[in-house]
C-alpha cells in the first residue's frame, strides 16, 4: 500500500460540464502520474508530475490539464467532458521497489461521460 | 513508433503451468515489469527484469530476452484467485512506461 487515493471513487457527468479528479499520497513521492485505461488499450499516460508546480505532457494529453500546488495532491481536470473521456482514471507515484522505481497505483476512478 | 504485444486472452486448468508472454519494439530499453490486475481494481506490481534471464517469486517467474525483444511471465500450480489481466510494461529510453493492452488469464476447475 503506498497511500494512495482517489476521489471520487465513481462520477457520471454529462458533456461539456468540467471535472476535477483529485489523486492524494501520503508519503511524501515526488513523482505522481495520471493514466487512462480503456478495453484495448494498455494503460496511457496523460499527465505526470515531478515536483511541486513542474508537471509535464503524457502521450494522450489533449483535453486534460493537471495541477500540484502541494506534494500530496495532484489533481487531473476535464475542462469540458467530452463521451470520449469516458474511462477508467488511475493515479500512480513512483517508490523503490524489486531494484527500480516502480508505479504503484491508486484505486482509480471510474468516469461516465453521458 | 512504440509497441508492445501481449495476447488478448488465455485459458488454463487451476493446478497447471501457464507461460504468458510479451514482445517489445521501444526506443530504447531500462527494464520490464509484469503487474497483475483483478477486474475492477488497479494494477499490482509483480516483477521487474532489466538484465536477461529467469527472475523467480514464490509461484511466479519472469524472463527476459533483451537481444529477441521477449519476455514470459510463467505462473505454476495455478489458483483461482490468479484469473486477473496480466499486463506488461517496458521504461523507455526517456524513462517513460510504455504499457501492454494486457492478457486475460481466466482460471478453470
Amino acid at each position: 500500500d503506498a497511500g494512495i487515493t482517489q476521489s471520487p471513487r465513481h462520477k457520471v457527468t454529462e458533456t461539456g460540464t468540467p471535472v476535477t479528479l483529485r489523486c492524494h499520497q501520503t508519503e511524501n513521492h515526488r513523482y505522481m502520474y495520471w493514466y487512462r485505461q480503456d478495453p484495448g488499450h494498455g494503460l496511457r499516460l496523460i499527465h505526470y508530475s515531478y515536483g511541486v508546480k513542474d508537471t509535464d505532457k503524457g502521450e494522450v494529453s489533449d483535453g486534460y490539464s493537471v495541477s500540484r500546488s502541494k506534494t500530496e495532491d495532484f489533481l487531473l481536470t476535464l475542462e469540458s467532458a467530452t463521451s470520449s473521456q469516458t474511462s477508467v482514471y488511475f493515479c500512480a507515484i513512483t517508490q523503490l521497489a524489486g531494484g527500480a522505481d516502480t508505479q504503484y497505483f491508486g484505486p482509480g476512478t471510474r468516469l461516465t461521460v453521458l | 513508433g512504440q509497441n508492445i504485444d501481449q495476447p488478448t486472452e488465455m485459458t488454463a486448468t487451476e493446478g497447471a503451468i501457464v507461460q504468458i508472454n510479451c514482445t517489445y519494439q521501444t526506443s530504447g530499453f531500462n527494464g520490464l515489469f509484469w503487474y497483475q490486475q483483478h477486474a475492477g481494481e488497479a494494477p499490482t506490481f509483480l516483477s521487474y527484469n532489466v538484465l536477461d534471464g529467469l527472475e523467480e517469486k514464490g509461484r511466479f517467474s519472469s524472463f527476459l530476452s533483451r537481444s529477441k525483444g521477449y519476455s514470459y511471465l510463467l505462473l505454476k500450480e495455478l489458483q483461482m484467485k490468479d484469473s486477473a489481466s496480466y499486463l506488461c510494461a517496458v521504461l523507455d529510453s526517456n524513462y517513460q512506461l510504455i504499457w501492454g493492452a494486457g492478457t486475460k488469464l481466466i482460471i478453470k476447475p
